[in-house]
């Protein structure tokens, strides 16, 4: 099954900033992909499909790119409420998590 | 609204078993996939189980086959996962999610504390 690796571990940016995280598979998944955001305490939420679809009710400031074996997840007009874990996802082959990006609006 | 309310969760010696359970409301729950996902400081996710929405198909990541059995109760809304020979690396809070066998998991729980240890 492929392996995700996250990049960067850590981002720190201030409010009103845009983020880039990204995400690289072993092996090409195509975009059977998604992207997801963790609070403290909370579960995660779905964010992204199929690389590139907002999921319900995610607002067009998260959007995602890529296919094959590069993924990108941008986040524009950063708001205090964005930091958060995020975590990538494929779900070509079997089904696998990167081990996530943390992300700190200061 | 969709819910997914888990249970189940202890404290278990290594060796033991357990049966968690998740409780869905808010969909038609027959009709769509559920899975297990798990989560640790060190390991972070990592998708334990999932099956459609008929039970007809299942699968397993390799780190529980032949340990864990997943199921479902349609007439119940109700998704299950029974562990045996549990180890202290199955120590994770492990959540019901909506979806997640060939698609992502558009719906998580809140999770329940597995914990395998003497």
């Amino acid at each position: 099954e492929p392996g995700l690796t996250q990049s960067p571990v850590t981002l720190s940016l201030s409010p009103g900033e845009g983020a880039t995280l990204s995400c690289r598979a072993s092996q090409s998944v195509s975009t059977y992909f998604a992207w997801y955001q963790q609070k403290p305490g909370q579960a995660p939420r779905l964010l992204i499909h199929g690389a590139s679809i907002r999921a319900t009710g995610i607002p067009d400031r998260f959007g995602g790119s890529g296919s094959g074996t590069d993924f990108t997840l941008t986040i524009s007009r950063l708001e205090p409420e964005d930091s958060a874990v995020y975590y990538c996802q494929q779900y070509a082959r079997s089904r696998t998590f990167g081990q996530g990006t943390k992300l700190e609006i200061k | 609204e969709v819910q997914l309310l888990e249970s189940g969760g202890r404290l278990v010696r290594p060796g033991g078993s357990l049966r968690l359970s998740c409780a869905a409301s808010g969909f038609t729950f027959s009709s769509y996939a559920m899975s297990w996902v798990r989560q640790t400081p060190d390991k972070g996710l990592e998708w334990v189980s999932g099956l459609t929405g008929s039970g007809n198909s299942i699968d397993y990541a390799a780190s529980v086959k032949g340990r864990f059995t997943i199921s479902r109760e349609n007439s119940k809304e109700t998704l299950y996962l029974q562990m045996n020979s549990l180890r202290a690396e199955d120590t994770a809070v492990y959540y019901c999610t909506r979806g997640g066998y060939s698609g992502p998991s558009t719906d998580w729980g809140q999770g329940t504390l597995v914990t395998v240890s003497s």
